[in-house]
């Protein structure tokens, strides 16, 4: 009840292009998802969650929604710009919920 | 107000030795995660610690171990390091245990092991 998967692995679009990312999750008692942000060479940073109680949430050009039915929560960002190309990690506790687990990333490119 | 830091940021080693990787927490944070992150990957989770208390650990082999200081900085150790250990080691803190809160990373500690 751990896994967290996240599609696509690579993304490329036009600068102005929106972007969708999606994660898939086992754990039905998952209850917090979170996406972050790393850009090369450093630190992942928080830019939006989103916890069960609601099934959409957005920030300026990002949201995320959440279906708990099929168990699968995604990451929009509307008008990119340059500056969002880096990579994106979905995450969701584990079962014990004393961890988060992290997908495997997507590398994102706005093209100019 | 500092982030969270840790040090050393770059080190080699060669097979066999030990590391120890040390990451100081955002004030008042009394919660200290440890992931390594493998090139192209993303995090995988380590240990957490909260008040000094070991609250979960990953699946990782015992030559991986932890621990956390009153004033709640933290050390990460290997043990008889193995190729596969080259990585980036995060750390994060929080100010809650479990994993319903931000995580707020440090840059990292990159392993090299030759």
């Amino acid at each position: 009840g751990e896994n967290v998967e996240q599609h696509p692995s690579t993304l490329s679009v036009q600068e102005g292009d929106s972007a969708v990312i999606k994660c898939t999750y086992s754990d039905s008692a998952s209850n917090y998802f979170p996406w972050y942000k790393q850009e090369l060479g450093k630190r992942p940073q928080l830019i939006i969650d989103i916890r069960s109680n609601v099934g959409e949430k957005k920030d300026q050009r990002i949201a995320v929604t959440l279906n708990k039915t099929a168990k699968h929560f995604s990451l929009h960002i509307t008008e990119t710009q340059p500056e969002d190309s880096a990579v994106y990690f979905c995450a969701g506790p584990n079962n014990a919920g004393n961890m988060l687990t992290f997908g495997g990333g997507t590398r994102l490119m706005v093209k100019p | 107000d500092a982030g969270v830091t840790q040090s050393p940021t770059h080190l080699i080693k060669t097979r066999g030795q030990h590391v120890t990787l040390r990451c100081s927490p955002i004030s008042g944070h009394k919660s200290v995660s440890w992931y390594q992150q493998v090139l192209g990957q993303g995090p995988q989770f380590i240990f957490q610690y909260y008040e000094k208390e070991e609250r979960g650990r990953g699946n990782f082999p015992d030559r991986f171990s932890a621990r956390q200081f009153p004033n709640y900085s933290s050390e990460l150790n290997v043990n008889a390091l193995l190729l596969g250990d080259s990585a980036l080691y995060l750390c994060a803190s929080s100010p809650i245990t479990g994993s319903t809160g931000e995580l707020f990373f440090g840059e990292g500690s990159r392993l090299t092991v030759l």
